[in-house]
């Protein structure tokens, strides 16, 4: 089944204390991208990944990291997460010449 | 840069009455529009999109949004709705060839029997 994954789906955390939230994908997308839920905001795209070794900022950086190692996997990393960066994660995919982006279950993330 | 508004944050409705969600957009050059929804606990999902071609999209579960260029709008409707349909709704926007999305702050719509 062609999916993108996520893990973990819930996480609470503390202050400082790094995490890593993993997204992975089976369908050879080369687009990989990260984005946030907040309520009233919608979501907004924190870092993109146009193929392998290949990652860019997108409108809310601050505080994140990313790798794009494999094409596969994406993960999200928070080196010393703080509090406004609870939220509801979404991961996406896209395949290069399509318009529809694939999204991932989600991961709620609170930081105490 | 585009942006993207939806006018109703919330949208309560009864069970087979028509509902309509309304997404603005502004950009200075064509775009692509997408419906997102969002049921309770899950991910998102695409819904319709507009590339180019008819104005009037639909999608298998009945819903339809229609693209008016002079207006920049592109709201959804669906003539009658279900209990199933309760979810949130997102008006998305990107550019061609670009696949940043950027969403509008959301609708939920509660469909009350």
């Amino acid at each position: 089944e062609a999916q993108v994954t996520q893990n973990p789906r819930y996480l609470i955390t503390v202050t400082g204390k790094k995490l890593t939230v993993t997204c992975s994908q089976n369908m050879n997308h080369e687009y990989m991208s990260w984005y946030r839920q907040d309520p009233g905001l919608g979501l907004r795209q924190i870092y993109y990944s146009m193929n392998v070794e290949v990652t860019d900022k997108g409108d809310v950086p601050e505080g994140y990291k990313v790798s794009r190692k494999e094409k596969r996997n994406f993960p999200l990393i928070l080196e010393s997460p703080s509090p406004n960066q609870t939220s509801l994660y979404f991961c996406a995919s896209s395949a290069y010449g399509t318009d529809t982006q694939y999204f991932g279950p989600g991961t709620r993330l609170t930081v105490l | 840069a585009q942006s993207v508004t939806q006018l109703d944050s919330q949208v309560p409705v009864f069970e087979e009455a028509p509902v309509e969600l309304r997404c603005n957009y502004s950009s200075s050059v064509s775009v692509y529009l997408f419906w997102y929804v969002q049921y309770p606990n899950q991910g998102l999902q695409l819904l319709l999109k507009y590339l180019s071609g008819s104005t009037l999209v639909e999608s298998i579960n009945g819903f339809e949004a229609e693209f008016n260029k002079s207006q920049t709008s592109f709201h959804l409707r669906k003539p009658s709705v279900h209990i199933s349909d309760t979810a949130e709704y997102f008006c998305a926007v990107s550019y061609y060839n670009d696949y940043k999305l950027s969403f509008g702050a959301g609708t939920t719509v509660t469909v009350r029997a």
